[in-house]
């Protein structure tokens, strides 16, 4: 079976300072991980993913995240908070064949991020 | 500009009714499904489909119905059996996948959603 864990459920930095969104996952399998990000009200809209390639992912709006297969990790970072960064965060674990859910599909509980003026 | 569409937006609805959310796309996805949101809990599937004219349950099935009669539409009917159905709901679809044994690819799609309320 996998897992996936958002280490924070609410992070607060201020504008202009680095984020870090913190999430481990447990997985038999090397799995494909996902970012997604969704503000008030909202669907979700894919930051970047992981699919066996370079370690290093780069998404949209400057993020990016590494995928540490040693400490099955995949935090996700940027350099500069913005305000518009201020939304909720969905660290998501996919394994192609089987397991998560019916979908192969395993989401975390979701980091609310909180930009500070 | 191609995406999904989900109506109504917002959603009252009286105990004991039946409600249906429509989800449409125009992204030539063969693959749809239905999410529901709760503060804190992450997204649970609700149902999905691979393909027109069928369709499976995923982990919170009970007290929801699904039809998939064409690649557009996967509406989804909230039954009065639900017994705790204010929510928010997501429909999301996914790009076919590359491999004869592969569920789906991983990167889903979302419309804005809807929010159900039992008054």
């Amino acid at each position: 079976a996998q897992s996936v864990t958002q280490l924070d459920s609410h992070v607060s930095v201020s504008e202009g300072t680095p984020v870090l969104l913190r999430c481990n996952y447990s997985s038999s399998y090397s799995p494909s991980l996902f970012w997604y990000v969704q503000h008030p009200n909202k669907g979700l809209q894919l930051l970047l993913k992981y699919t066996s390639a370079a370690t290093l992912v780069k998404g949209i709006n400057g993020f990016e995240a590494e995928f540490k297969k040693s400490e099955t990790s995949f935090h996700l970072t940027k350099p500069s908070a913005h305000m518009s960064d201020a939304a909720e965060y969905f660290c998501v674990v996919f394994y192609l064949y089987s397991g998560g859910g019916a979908d192969g599909l395993t989401f975390g509980k979701g980091t609310h991020l909180i930009i500070q003026p | 500009d191609g995406g999904i569409t989900q109506s109504p937006k917002y959603l009252f609805r009286k105990e004991g009714q039946n409600v249906t959310l429509s989800c449409e796309q125009n992204l030539n996805h063969d693959a749809m499904y239905w999410y529901r949101q709760d503060p804190g809990q992450g997204l649970r599937l609700i149902y999905y489909s691979q393909i027109v004219n069928d369709f499976q349950k995923g982990d919170i099935a009970e007290g929801y119905s699904v039809s998939r009669e064409k690649k557009e539409s996967f509406p989804l009917t909230v039954t009065s059996a639900q017994k705790n159905p204010t929510a928010f709901y997501l429909c999301a679809s996914s790009m076919p996948p590359r491999g004869p044994y592969l569920r789906n690819t991983g990167e889903l799609f979302f419309g804005e959603g809807s929010r159900l309320t039992v008054l």
